[in-house]
């Protein structure tokens, strides 16, 4: 069974700088996505950058990157010049390619942004 | 038009009551869901319709019963409810069921059962 880890419940950021969130997953697939979701207070729950695991290159959405390493089965997000509006709830997922099974969530990691 | 609408935004009910929520999408997308959320928890996954058919049902109890009307509409028919059943429900839609399709999240009903 797929499972996905995120071992930061709580994270805080300085306005401006730069933080990381990890997430490592569990998978026998070989093709697969990989997922950032974002969910602010408001609680609309919305995509913030996707990774396909054939892709070696790490996708990237303005000042959201990832650093995919997929040997090690891990897939952080990267945010860079951190604002107000990035503090939220982000959820790392996973679903594998050609195939009914639906997105698997890691338990999210509250990131706070300091002014 | 990239919005997944749900209504109502808050709703109570008695454990005998019968309710209804309501999940709208207009962006031509074939792949509709239903999640639960509790708080500071993932969704977890409920019912997926493809193309209006029921194609998953997450062994989710028969006091949860959904319905597609049409494409562009979901219910969620609720009955006999239990107060852990309270949470925040979650409607998703993408183009279609397959993983390169991106969800589209609604805000959500914030539902509590008392």
């Amino acid at each position: 069974a797929q499972t996905v880890t995120q071992s930061q419940p709580e994270m805080s950021v300085q306005e401006a700088e730069t933080v990381t969130l990890s997430c490592t997953y569990d998978t026998s697939e070989s093709d697969y996505y990989l997922f950032w979701y974002k969910q602010p207070p408001s609680r609309q729950m919305i995509l913030v950058i996707r990774q396909e695991a054939y892709k070696q290159q790490n996708a990237t959405e303005n000042r959201f990157s990832v650093n995919f390493q997929k040997a090690a089965k891990s897939f952080s997000l990267k945010i860079s010049d951190s604002q107000l509006g990035d503090a939220a709830m982000y959820f790392c997922a996973y679903r594998p390619s050609g195939s009914a099974r639906q997105l698997t969530f890691g338990s999210g990691t509250q990131l706070t942004v300091l002014p | 038009d990239t919005e997944v609408t749900q209504t109502p935004k808050h709703l109570v009910m008695g454990m005998t009551n019968k309710k209804s929520l309501k999940c709208e999408q207009h962006m031509g997308h074939r792949a509709m869901y239903w999640y639960k959320q509790k708080a500071k928890k993932p969704p977890e996954l409920m019912f997926v319709y493809s193309y209006e058919k029921l194609s998953i049902n997450e062994s989710v109890p028969s006091r949860f019963s959904p319905e597609c009307p049409n494409s562009s509409l979901l219910n969620l028919h609720l009955h006999a409810l239990q107060p852990e059943d309270s949470a925040l429900y979650l409607c998703a839609s993408s183009q279609g069921a397959t993983p390169s399709y991106e969800q589209y999240f609604g805000p959500g009903t914030r539902l509590t059962v008392t």
